[in-house]
C-alpha cells in the first residue's frame, strides 16, 4: 500500500527524548491527520492539516507540533517524551473532511 | 455529548456464517457516517461512507444501513471469510466541522 508511509514503524523513546514521525502520501491530497491510538478508546486526533503550511490542533494537542512544509509530508514532533504519550500513531490522507486512507502506523513506547 | 458506541464488544463466528454489528451515536449536527476495517498491526482500511440521505450502501459483502431518524447504523456481513477477522470502527463526522468521533471498534474473529 503505497498510499500513506508512515517511518519508523516502531521505536523505543526514554523519557525527555525528542523525535519526529514522518508521513508521506502520494495521492495528491489536500487534507492530512495525525491520530494516536490507545487500548479501549477510539481513535484521537491529535492534530490536523488541510493543504500545504496549514496546520490546525485537534482533539488531543498538548505535547505535539507539527508541520507541513510540503504538500505530501506531514511530520509529528514530540519535543519531550512523556510515558503517557505511548501509544500507536496514526496518519491518515483524504480529498476531503474525513479521513480516508491510513498508515499502517508507528508502534511508539516511552520509558 | 458526541459520542459513538458500538455493540457487541467482541463476537466469534463460523466461517461462512453472516453477523451484523451495530452502531449508535449521538453526534449532531450530524455530516456523514464510515465504517472501517481495521486488520491487527495495520491502519484502518475504509469500507462504507453514508450520509444524511443514504439508507443503504453495500461493497461487497459487506453492507451498511444508515437510520438518520434513530441515529443507528448497522454493519452486516454475508458469508463471512477467515479474512474478515479484524475490528470493525464506526466513525461519525460533526457537519461544519472537523471532528469526527470514533467509535472504540467491534472485534470480530471468524473461526474455520
Amino acid at each position: 500500500n503505497a498510499g500513506v508511509t508512515q517511518t519508523p514503524k516502531f521505536r523505543v523513546l526514554k523519557t525527555g527524548q525528542s523525535m519526529t514521525l514522518l508521513c508521506a502520501q502520494d495521492m495528491n491530497h489536500e487534507y492530512m491527520y495525525w491520530y494516536r491510538q490507545d487500548p479501549g478508546m477510539g481513535l484521537r486526533l491529535i492534530h490536523y492539516s488541510v493543504g500545504e503550511g496549514t496546520t490546525a490542533k485537534g482533539e488531543v494537542p498538548d505535547g505535539y507540533n507539527v508541520s507541513r512544509l510540503k504538500k505530501q509530508n506531514f511530520l509529528l514532533g514530540l519535543e519531550s517524551a512523556a510515558p503517557s504519550q505511548t501509544s500507536v500513531y496514526f496518519c491518515a490522507s483524504s480529498y476531503s473532511v474525513l479521513p480516508q486512507h491510513f498508515g499502517d502506523g508507528t508502534r511508539l513506547s516511552i520509558l | 455529548k458526541n459520542q459513538v458506541e458500538q455493540s457487541p464488544q467482541s463476537l466469534i463466528i463460523l466461517e461462512g456464517k453472516n453477523c451484523t454489528l451495530q452502531c449508535n451515536y449521538t453526534v449532531s449536527p450530524f455530516s456523514n457516517l464510515r465504517w472501517y476495517k481495521q486488520d491487527t498491526g495495520r491502519g484502518p482500511v475504509s469500507l462504507t461512507i453514508m450520509t444524511f440521505s443514504e439508507n443503504t450502501k453495500s461493497n461487497g459483502r459487506y453492507t451498511a444501513t444508515l437510520d438518520a431518524d434513530t441515529k443507528q447504523s448497522s454493519l452486516h456481513i454475508t458469508a463471512s471469510q477467515l479474512s474478515d477477522s479484524a475490528s470493525y470502527i464506526c466513525v461519525v463526522s460533526v457537519r461544519g466541522t472537523y471532528k469526527y468521533i470514533f467509535g472504540t471498534g467491534t472485534r470480530l474473529k471468524v473461526l474455520a
